[in-house]
């Protein structure tokens, strides 16, 4: 079964410090991929990363950088200098077998993410 | 760029009455997918659809049914609401030969008073 551990339920940080998101998975299977979303207080999903689990390269976009590890089974989110903006709910995701096509995803918890001015 | 719309944004709903909320994917994109969120929780999977067909199913109540359509936008319909149910909808659409990105639609919020 697959599942998807955000054990970091709230976190709040001062503008300008940098913060890493935790995620840890679980999966039997040796295709899937990882997500991360990011979802505001209006409520939308806002699509941030996929990684699939055959790249383990880490990844940066300006002040988001994401490192994935299978030996630990995590894939952590980091954003560097946060800003107010910031401020959001992120969810680690995971879907299985890519290679039959399209595949639902599961979820963890979300991590509540406050940026203080 | 077209994105997956969701009809209606918003809905009010009394116990034991019944709702559908409407979902229209991107085009060309083949599969879609409901999930759930409740207040406070993730998003939950409820079911899916390809090419008209029911493809995957989750924690979808008895109560709920669903299909998707010749023009591949899908429907939800929800009877018998109860309070529990209030959460909001998401739909997402993809292309199954992709790599799985799902886009997703701005979400119905339903309250169930």
């Amino acid at each position: 079964a697959q599942k998807v551990t955000q054990a970091q339920t709230e976190i709040s940080v001062v503008e300008k410090e940098d913060v890493t998101l935790d995620c840890v998975y679980e999966t039997r299977d040796t295709t899937y991929y990882l997500f991360w979303y990011k979802q505001p207080p209006s409520g939308e999903l806002v699509f941030l990363i996929r990684r699939n689990s055959f790249d383990e390269q880490n990844e940066i976009s300006g002040r988001y950088s994401w490192n994935f590890q299978k030996s630990t089974s995590s894939f952590n989110f980091t954003i560097t200098a946060s800003q107010v903006v910031d401020s959001a709910v992120y969810f680690c995701a995971l879907s299985e077998g890519f290679l039959q096509g399209a595949q639902k995803l599961v979820f963890g918890q979300g991590t509540r993410l406050t940026i203080n001015p | 760029a077209a994105g997956v719309i969701q009809s209606p944004r918003h809905l009010i709903k009394e116990k034991r009455e019944t709702a559908t909320l409407k979902c229209y994917p991107i085009p060309r994109h083949d599969t879609v997918y409901w999930y759930q969120q409740g207040p406070g929780q993730d998003p939950q999977f409820l079911i899916s659809f390809y090419e008209k067909m029911q493809s995957d199913k989750g924690s979808i109540p008895d109560r709920f049914s669903a299909q998707q359509f010749s023009d591949y936008h899908s429907e939800l319909n929800m009877s018998s609401l109860e309070l529990g149910d209030s959460a909001l909808y998401f739909c997402a659409s993809s292309r199954r030969t992709g790599n799985n990105e799902q886009f997703f639609g701005p979400g119905t919020r339903l309250t169930v008073l």
